[in-house]
């Protein structure tokens, strides 16, 4: 089942925009990631945040991890019309995993030139 | 360098067909493996996983089934497709420390 939670579904801004995207999750992690996919096509991963770290960046990327809250949120800053994709939260749960991830429903993230 | 390599990258089959989709990944050894299922382009719900040759772990009860033949090889199959199997399959290996690499995706319609 999916466990992860993203807001909102669907994000439109104008290029040089800011996107923030959030993520919430159940239990407790070990590692929380974030991935994209553009249409029709595989996911790609971007960025892992663990779950003693609190803030990452990666350029334009910037993730922050609230483990007593247990959320996420992504920030892409100055966006680009190449930016619009679907964008994904996924959770490493903590102990024995197989490193079986459980993903976020997405946000669909429209940027306009 | 690894890559992930899956195929076909469309797929229309019957209602009642026998199915099978195969992953192959290279530049690795001993991966874990997984196939994922998304529906309408939104959240990915994770079918099976392997650990190793010949182990194979279901996550959800359905129709399909899968097989390890070989450490880098995953194949996903079934004896008779249902329509409610149709839907966008990954493959995906996983590197511990950096996430996961994705395959292509095989969009399955069935009819």
């Amino acid at each position: 089942s999916q466990q992860g939670e993203e807001d909102p579904q669907a994000l439109s801004i104008q290029e040089g925009e800011n996107a923030t995207m959030n993520c919430s999750y159940k239990t407790s992690i070990n590692n929380l990631q974030w991935y994209r996919q553009n249409s029709g096509r595989g996911l790609v991963h971007l960025i892992l945040i663990r779950s003693n770290e609190r803030e990452k960046h990666s350029g334009r990327l910037r993730v922050t991890l609230d483990t007593s809250k247990k959320s996420s949120s992504l920030l892409i800053t100055a966006s680009r019309a190449a930016d619009t994709a679907s964008y994904f939260c996924a959770s490493l749960a903590g102990g024995t995993s197989y490193g079986k991830l459980t993903f976020g429903q997405g946000t669909i993230l429209t940027v306009h030139p | 360098s690894q890559t992930i390599h899956q195929w076909p990258a469309t797929l229309v089959q019957p209602v009642g067909s026998p199915l099978s989709l195969e992953c192959t990944v290279e530049g690795t050894s001993n991966p874990n493996l997984y196939w994922y299922r998304q529906a309408a382009g939104r959240g990915l719900q994770l079918l099976f996983y392997s650990v190793g040759i010949g182990q194979i772990s279901s996550e959800v009860p359905q129709n399909l089934s899968a097989s390890r033949p070989q450490d880098r090889q995953f194949i996903l199959s079934s004896k008779k497709l249902l329509l409610s199997d149709s839907g966008f399959y990954l493959c995906a290996w996983n590197e511990q420390h950096y996430g996961y690499t994705f395959g292509s995706g095989t969009r399955l319609t069935v009819v």
